[in-house]
């Protein structure tokens, strides 16, 4: 079992969608979670970054954590065709971070 | 803030050329850079551990004879790709941690697509 699951999609949905991105985990010492988000032949862009459980909302963002159930998600509000990139997970005890596959989302017009 | 510049963002060379891709934190010191290598369609698999002023630390199965990483200041790592050839054309991603500590987030460079011909 990977430490990080994260579904690799492709996701589609239309303009103005709710987006819900997830990532499960098996290892309880995660206590950092990220969320970033990548372009085509770009590097990754840190979108979220929260400690331990709880939500954290950034514009159209919103990141949840869920220690007990090993479950973090990230949610796109009113997705815009700008979105259509790589959601990549990626979570760590303190120091090295451990990647989920990335799910690759397009929002058509 | 927190601004990671890798350069170049493409490279195409002849088999047998070393490679050498730079990669720099412009607006804060790190004293913990990574080396990634991404395939197509692919997630991000963790080459090495760039440490300022001491040696890195390999992931198993990379060659550090093949991969030298050299970390001599907190805002400078260079990976360079010795006598490549054409399985070594890939995506090559930096990362940097700011010095505050290892719970901060790593921040990415842009890339360096590697082509061997």
């Amino acid at each position: 079992q990977k430490e990080v699951e994260q579904d690799p999609g492709p996701l589609s949905v239309p303009e103005g969608a709710i987006v819900s991105l997830n990532c499960t985990y098996s290892n309880s010492a995660f206590q950092y979670f990220m969320w970033y988000r990548q372009y085509s032949r770009k590097g990754p862009e840190l979108l979220m970054y929260t400690y331990s459980s709880g939500n954290k909302e950034d514009g159209r963002f919103t990141a949840q954590v869920d220690k007990s159930s090993k479950y973090i998600s990230l949610f796109i509000r009113d997705s815009q065709p700008s979105d259509s990139a790589t959601y990549l997970c990626a979570m760590s005890p303190s120091g090295d971070m451990r990647f989920g596959a990335g799910t690759r989302l397009t929002v058509k017009p | 803030g927190a601004v990671v510049s890798q350069h170049p963002s493409r490279v195409i060379c002849k088999s047998g050329t070393s490679v050498k891709i730079e990669c720099r934190s412009l607006d804060f010191q790190a004293t913990t850079m990574f080396w990634y290598r991404q395939f197509p369609k692919q997630s991000l698999m963790l080459m090495a551990t760039s440490n300022e002023g001491s040696k890195a630390t390999y992931e198993q199965g990379v060659e550090k004879d093949k991969f030298l990483i050299n970390h001599a200041s907190l805002t400078l790592s260079t990976l360079t790709v010795t006598s490549a050839h054409p399985e070594d054309s890939s995506f090559y991603i930096c990362s940097a941690r700011d010095r505050q500590g290892n719970n901060q987030p790593q921040h990415f460079g842009d890339g360096t697509r590697l082509s061997i011909l």
